[in-house]
């Protein structure tokens, strides 16, 4: 059974039309991340909840925000989707411990027209 | 400053061939954790195996195994006799322990392919 779900698979959006990715977890991990991944590119992350604390990568766009209503979900939301901004789009949850590795949903693929 | 290099690109192998990928890793810490992680042409990654720094023993399940050594930085993956399946992206990643939620920093991945 799928641990963390993301929706939709395939994202199309127009250029400057906010777009909202979900995700859900079921493992009840405390921290969550999302991580933008372009073609033939290493996952970079954009941002992490620690619970409710949310954590911004210096180099994020303000573009991109984040938000986490309950342990179980989180989203991304695109402001103004450029061109630059197709990629796949990849969550992640992970326990407390430092021992643990990243659990990752199967991703959401946004293409921008 | 964290950093995973994974200096090969691409590899291309014939079936039943042993390969193995390479992972360097830099960090300041003396506590922190690597990882390998699979990624098919589906898009998930899939967690292969997680090696904490005080632990250098290597290890083998099935046809993979991982030679960690921290006296050369490196934590390199060997896949044994490998199989048209085994094709995907492969990272290794590294988490640090300074403080909960720190995230894994991926190196640029390598794509295994193999041919039957």
């Amino acid at each position: 059974d799928a641990m963390v779900i993301q929706n939709p698979r395939y994202q199309v959006t127009q250029f400057g039309k906010p777009v909202t990715l979900s995700c859900s977890q079921t493992l009840n991990h405390n921290v969550m991340y999302w991580y933008q991944q372009k073609s033939s590119q290493a996952p970079k992350l954009l941002f992490h909840y620690y619970d409710k604390d949310f954590n911004n990568e210096a180099d994020t766009p303000d573009n991109f925000q984040s938000r986490r209503p309950n342990t179980s979900f989180c989203f991304l939301d695109i402001r103004s989707p450029g061109l630059g901004d197709a990629a796949m789009y990849l969550c992640a949850t992970r326990g407390l411990g430092m021992n643990t590795e990243a659990f990752f949903g199967q991703g959401t693929r946004l293409t921008v027209v | 400053a964290q950093k995973v290099t994974q200096a090969q690109t691409e590899i291309s192998v014939v079936e039943k061939e042993d390969v193995t990928l390479d992972c360097v890793y830099e960090t300041r810490d003396t506590t922190y954790y690597l990882f390998w992680y699979k990624q098919p042409p589906s898009g998930e990654l899939v967690f292969l195996i997680r090696r904490n720094s005080f632990d250098e023993q290597n290890e083998i399940s099935g046809r993979y195994s991982w030679n960690f050594q921290k006296s050369t930085s490196s934590f390199n993956f060997t896949i044994t006799a490998s199989q048209v399946v085994d094709s995907a992206v492969y990272f290794c990643a590294l988490s640090e322990a300074q403080q909960a939620g720190t995230a894994l920093i991926f190196g640029k991945g390598t794509t295994l392919s193999v041919s039957s």
